[in-house]
């Protein structure tokens, strides 16, 4: 069956370090590979898409990776910082140009402390 | 704010009841979605409409249907409702509906059924 796993336990970091998610799925094949983040009793907001044939996105202090091959991708926050904290979700498409069919993972809590 | 709006913020029904739920998109955006989070399941992608037209379909079960008006606003119908059903309704919306796509997220309605 289809799975997307992300870390349950929650991640405690320190204010100004590098915060790494992982997202791992199997018997998937997605075009694309979005990450958003929800605030407690909030919708989630988009934050990254990477598609299939790129390894790697930046913007600002988010980097995200996407290995098809491990299908794996990490999702880091660098100088990480209290505003930080929330639950980051990971969501696969495999939809094309006139639909998407979006399924998220359960999502991993940050939380970085001052 | 991300330009998506739902009401309403909250519902509180019975169980055997019908409600409806409704979503403005962002202005511009053609595609509407419907997802429901509950704390066991996460978050899960229901149904895609793209200017009035059904586009994708996910977990949505026969008691619940969904449609889009004209004006592009959308309307989610639950009914015969269970405890199960008790969970957060999010509607986003996305500019051309196509797996690429970033959505947006509105506020979402809690429904509690009773």
């Amino acid at each position: 069956s289809q799975k997307i796993e992300q870390n349950s336990e929650a991640l405690n970091i320190q204010e100004g370090k590098t915060a790494t998610l992982t997202c791992n799925y199997t018997n998937y094949s997605p075009a694309y590979l979005q990450w958003y983040r929800q605030d407690p009793g909030r919708g989630p907001v988009f934050l990254l898409l990477i598609r299939e044939n790129e390894k790697e996105k930046r913007k600002e202090r988010l980097k995200v990776t996407f290995d098809t091959t491990l299908k794996q991708s990490l999702f880091h926050i660098t100088a990480s910082q209290p505003a930080d904290s929330a639950t980051y979700l990971c969501a696969l498409d495999q939809g094309g140009s006139g639909y998407s069919t979006l399924t998220f993972g359960k999502g991993t809590m940050l939380l970085v402390s001052p | 704010d991300s330009g998506v709006t739902q009401t309403p913020k909250h519902l509180i029904t019975a169980t055997g009841q019908r409600v409806t739920l409704r979503c403005s998109p962002r202005s511009g955006d053609l595609s509407v979605y419907w997802y429901q989070q509950s704390l066991d399941q996460g978050l899960q992608f229901l149904i895609q409409y793209y200017n009035g037209e059904e586009r994708a379909k996910g977990n949505i079960l026969e008691r619940f249907s969904a449609q889009q008006f004209p004006d592009l606003h959308s309307e989610l119908n639950l009914s015969s409702l269970e405890l199960g059903d008790s969970a957060l309704y999010f509607c986003a919306s996305s500019e051309r509906g196509g797996a690429s796509d970033e959505q947006y997220f509105g506020p979402g309605t809690r429904l509690t059924v009773t």
